[in-house]
């Protein structure tokens, strides 16, 4: 079967960095995706991996290892809005996406 | 520019009754979804429609209905609503000519079957 895992919940500090990992098996692979929701929101789109390697974007940075089949999210100088969960998405040979559960995060001062 | 409309945002009705989602987007998107969240699973897939005028099942399609008579719109039909089918329902759209083929999304239907 089609898998991401994700951690269910993360803890960090304002000012600090923090990293979400994600880990998948999939039918194929065409993209990794990380979105971000905040609570009671919907989710917004954050990056999109389809080539090994770390994509940079602000504060935001993502990496993708296909052979590992993993994925990690960096948020540098956390902020208190960045509290949210961010869910992890991989698009599979049928260009079908695949959802994670989601890491929620909190950010404490 | 509104992006994509979701109605209603909030609905509590009874086992049994019709209820229908009404989803509407501005951007042209070929491409639309209906997903549902629950509390520790990730979205599923209900329902897809590629382009106006074809629709696809999901991950989770019994239960609901869906049609695409126009670009604009995707309506979620609950033929008779069952409690396991209260969720939050989101509905997304995307520019399949893109790359990412990211997803834009509606702001949810919280649907609570009695």
């Amino acid at each position: 079967g089609q898998n991401i895992d994700q951690p269910t919940e993360m803890t960090a500090t304002e000012g600090a960095i923090v990293q979400i990992n994600c880990t998948y098996q999939t039918s194929g692979f065409n993209g990794l995706f990380w979105y971000q929701q905040h609570a009671g929101e919907a989710p917004t789109f954050l990056s999109y991996n389809v080539l090994d390697g770390l994509e940079e974007k602000g504060r935001f940075s993502s990496f993708l290892s296909r052979s590992k089949g993993y994925s990690y999210l960096l948020l540098k100088e956390l902020q208190m809005k960045d509290s949210a969960s961010y869910l992890c998405a991989v698009m599979d040979s049928n260009y079908q996406l695949i959802w994670g559960a989601g890491t929620k995060l909190i950010i404490k001062p | 520019i509104a992006g994509i409309t979701q109605a209603p945002t909030s609905q509590i009705l009874a086992a049994g009754r019709r209820m229908t989602l009404r989803c509407t987007q501005d951007m042209r998107h070929n491409a639309m979804y209906w997903y549902r969240q629950d509390l520790g699973l990730g979205l599923r897939l209900i329902h897809y429609s590629n382009t106006a005028g074809t629709t696809g099942k999901g991950e989770v399609p019994d239960g609901y209905s869906v049609s695409r008579a126009n670009t604009d719109d995707f309506p979620l039909t609950l033929a008779s609503a069952v409690p396991s089918q209260t969720s939050v329902y989101f509905c997304a759209s995307s520019d399949s000519g893109t790359s990412t083929g990211e997803l834009f999304f509606g702001e949810g239907s919280r649907l609570t079957v009695l």
